[in-house]
């Protein structure tokens, strides 16, 4: 069936650094995915999206890369800040959920 | 623009109680809704997807008599709780869009239940 997952389940980064956050999936149909933000105790916020006949995008200090043939999406974070801190999930379609990384930003 | 508000934000209820949980797009029309749960540490797992003037659609092992979903509006879905029981504790979390599935969902703030 379909799945979206994530690589790995937490993040640590110095504050500056760029942050690079993975995501698989299995459907090689799915042409629309959407990264998420997640603070504590809120709900997920949009970050950026991608279509499936993009390989790139790039918005404000976040880039979005779909490697379409190993079927993975990452979420680059340029100059990681202490506000970054959250959990990213990635969708596809825009309503099913990977697992989610915890990225956690060190002063 | 799009704004989804949820309410209440927090809520504790007795085992046997029902509770319901509004959903509401503020400055925009959303012909669909989804309703998610998410467990401590977990991600967001799709419970209902939540259609304006239609029987909402349960994802599977979701039981719909327990879960009962009301999209009366094209501003306002209603989740409620039957029976809750304590294992029903949960973060629930609604989202809606303004378009169709290849357009950024808007989530509602969440809703933490608690059942004593």
């Amino acid at each position: 069936g379909e799945s979206v997952g994530l690589h790995l389940p937490t993040l640590s980064v110095q504050e500056g650094d760029n942050s690079i956050i993975n995501c698989a999936y299995s459907n090689s149909a799915s042409d629309y995915f959407i990264w998420y933000k997640q603070e504590s105790g809120k709900g997920p916020q949009f970050i950026i999206d991608i279509r499936s006949n993009m390989d790139k995008r790039q918005g404000q200090r976040v880039t979005v890369l779909l490697n379409k043939t190993v079927k993975h999406l990452s979420l680059q974070i340029a100059a990681t800040q202490p506000g970054d801190s959250a959990v990213y999930f990635c969708a596809e379609k825009s309503m099913r959920f990977g697992a989610g990384t915890r990225l956690t930003v060190k002063p | 623009g799009a704004v989804v508000s949820q309410h209440p934000s927090r809520v504790i209820c007795k085992s046997g109680t029902s509770v319901k949980i509004e959903c509401r797009s503020l400055d925009f029309q959303a012909t669909t809704m989804f309703w998610y749960r998410q467990f401590p540490k977990q991600s967001l797992m799709l419970m209902a997807t939540s259609n304006e003037g239609s029987k909402a659609t349960y994802e599977q092992g979701v039981e719909k008599d327990k879960f009962l979903i009301n999209h009366a509006s094209l501003t306002l879905s209603t989740l409620t709780v039957t029976s809750a029981h304590p294992e029903d504790s949960s973060f629930y979390i609604c989202s809606a869009t303004k378009g169709d599935l290849k357009s950024p969902l808007h989530f509602g703030n969440g809703t933490r239940l608690t059942v004593t």
